[in-house]
């Protein structure tokens, strides 16, 4: 089955900009979402189609997707964007949805 | 405004069974994918299974294939997961998703809160 590695944590201090990565045997031929979720909250989608993004998220957000490795970067981080992040694809390979394992942002 | 309310949670023994749902509304909801994923306590997200708008097409996670069934029923706007032959690692927080967008593969976009699925004797 398709696997999707992310580092368990990630640090970085107020106003710098947060690079969090998902890895993936030729992740870069599928979409990649992201998803932001706070402690005792749904999660909520922060980027699809590997760089786009919904309705009312900040353009702090970005999303890029390349060979093995998808990223999702948040410039000028605020204390408020302290969550953990999934990365999410389709595997085409066995009709099922998979996430990784999830990454938490700590905001310094 | 999309709303997804799930229901039906509960404390089942092993080897039990119980049927979960999900009331949408705010969309038309005969259009979309929708998706069940679940999350064990303190542990990160798990994909578990997917259904086509019209429900024709239902896909599954290795871990539930056999156990867990996918329905729904476009007339009350509900989606539904039977989960059979229930074991203690099926304990977790259920949510219920719609897809983004009208393909069966794509992620979902907005997510219920969740209803409670406890697996123990």
């Amino acid at each position: 089955s398709y696997v999707l590695t992310q580092p368990p944590s990630v640090s970085v201090a107020p106003g710098k900009t947060a690079t969090i990565i998902c890895g993936g045997n030729n992740i870069g031929s599928k979409n990649v979402q992201w998803y932001q979720q706070k402690p005792g909250q749904a999660p909520v989608l922060v980027i699809y189609d590997d760089s786009d993004r919904p309705s009312g998220i900040p353009e702090r957000f970005s999303g890029s997707d390349s060979g093995n490795t998808a990223t999702l970067t948040i410039t000028r981080v605020e204390a408020g964007d302290e969550a953990d992040y999934y990365c999410q694809v389709w595997d085409s390979s066995t009709d099922s949805g998979v996430f990784g394992g999830g990454t938490k942002l700590t905001v310094l | 405004e999309v709303q997804l309310l799930e229901s039906g949670g509960d404390l089942v023994q092993p080897g039990g069974s119980l049927r979960i749902s999900c009331a949408a509304s705010g969309f038309t909801f005969s259009s979309y994918p929708m998706s069940w994923v679940r999350q064990a306590p303190g542990k990160g997200l798990e994909w578990v299974s997917g259904i086509s708008g019209p429900g024709y097409s239902t896909y599954y996670a290795d871990s539930v294939r056999g156990r867990f069934t996918i329905s729904r029923d476009n007339s009350k706007n509900t989606l539904y997961l039977q989960i059979n032959s229930l074991r203690a690692e099926d304990t977790a927080l259920y949510y219920c998703a719609k897809v983004r967008g009208y393909y069966d593969t794509g992620g979902p976009d907005y997510w219920g809160q969740g209803t409670l699925v406890t697996v123990s004797s």
